[in-house]
């Protein structure tokens, strides 16, 4: 059964950094496409960024620069270290398996909390 | 900038048919941007209901089928059940590795 697990959430101060974990099993993460999207309180969902099966990265315009999406081969992980963090980073974050122009498996959500 | 629309809200009676729609603030969807819609409740994780396009996932009832129509990606729900009231999403390709959500449409049935 594929399930995700999101996890590395909680209240940071403004400025400071936080890296968020996604364990997978099921499937292999590094033989995927995997996704961040992220949803603030109250708002919509938010395309976050997206690591290939080949390694190559991209981002979102509003974390370009400060977040870096990466996995562990040997943990079957996927990361999201995110730094700079702001109140707008305020957000339940999820992490799910992208194929065939879709999200699928969706983890249950990390709460990141950005407050002084 | 681009900004992907999706109407704020839709009312539908119970049996009935509603299609929400999933359009761009400059241009046409087409199946190029590969339109994936996704079901939430509050306080759930999303469900994906229809990827690139069209495709049904595992599970989801045959009342949910996407398409596009006109210059906008869709979703239409026919014989509306009381537990479809929810927040729907689309999200679309823009290529280059970049994909963009719409703004959520709150569905209710009454």
């Amino acid at each position: 059964e594929v399930q995700l697990v999101d996890t590395g959430g909680g209240l940071i101060q403004p400025g400071g950094s936080l890296r968020l974990s996604c364990a997978a099993s099921g499937f292999i993460v590094s033989n995927k496409y995997m996704s961040w999207v992220r949803q603030a309180p109250g708002k919509g969902l938010e395309w976050v960024s997206i690591i290939y099966n080949t390694g190559s990265t991209y981002y979102a315009d509003s974390v370009k620069g400060r977040f870096t999406i990466s996995r562990d081969n040997s943990h079957n992980t996927l990361y999201l270290q995110m730094n700079s963090l702001g109140a707008e980073d305020t957000a339940v974050y999820y992490c799910a398996n992208t194929f065939d122009y879709g999200f699928h498996s969706w983890g249950q959500g990390t709460l990141v909390t950005v407050s002084s | 900038q681009t900004v992907v629309t999706q109407e704020p809200s839709f009312s539908v009676s119970p049996g009935g048919t509603v299609t929400l729609t999933c359009g761009l603030s400059s241009g046409s969807v087409s199946t190029n941007n590969h339109p994936s819609w996704y079901q939430q409740t509050p306080g759930q994780a999303p469900r994906t209901l229809i990827y690139n396009t069209n495709i049904r996932s595992s599970g989801v009832p045959d009342r949910f089928s996407g398409s596009i129509l006109g210059n906008k990606g869709a979703l239409t729900i026919t014989g509306a059940q009381a537990d479809d009231e929810s927040d729907y999403y689309c999200v679309l390709y823009m290529g280059s590795g970049i994909w963009v959500f719409g703004g959520g449409t709150k569905l209710t049935v009454l």
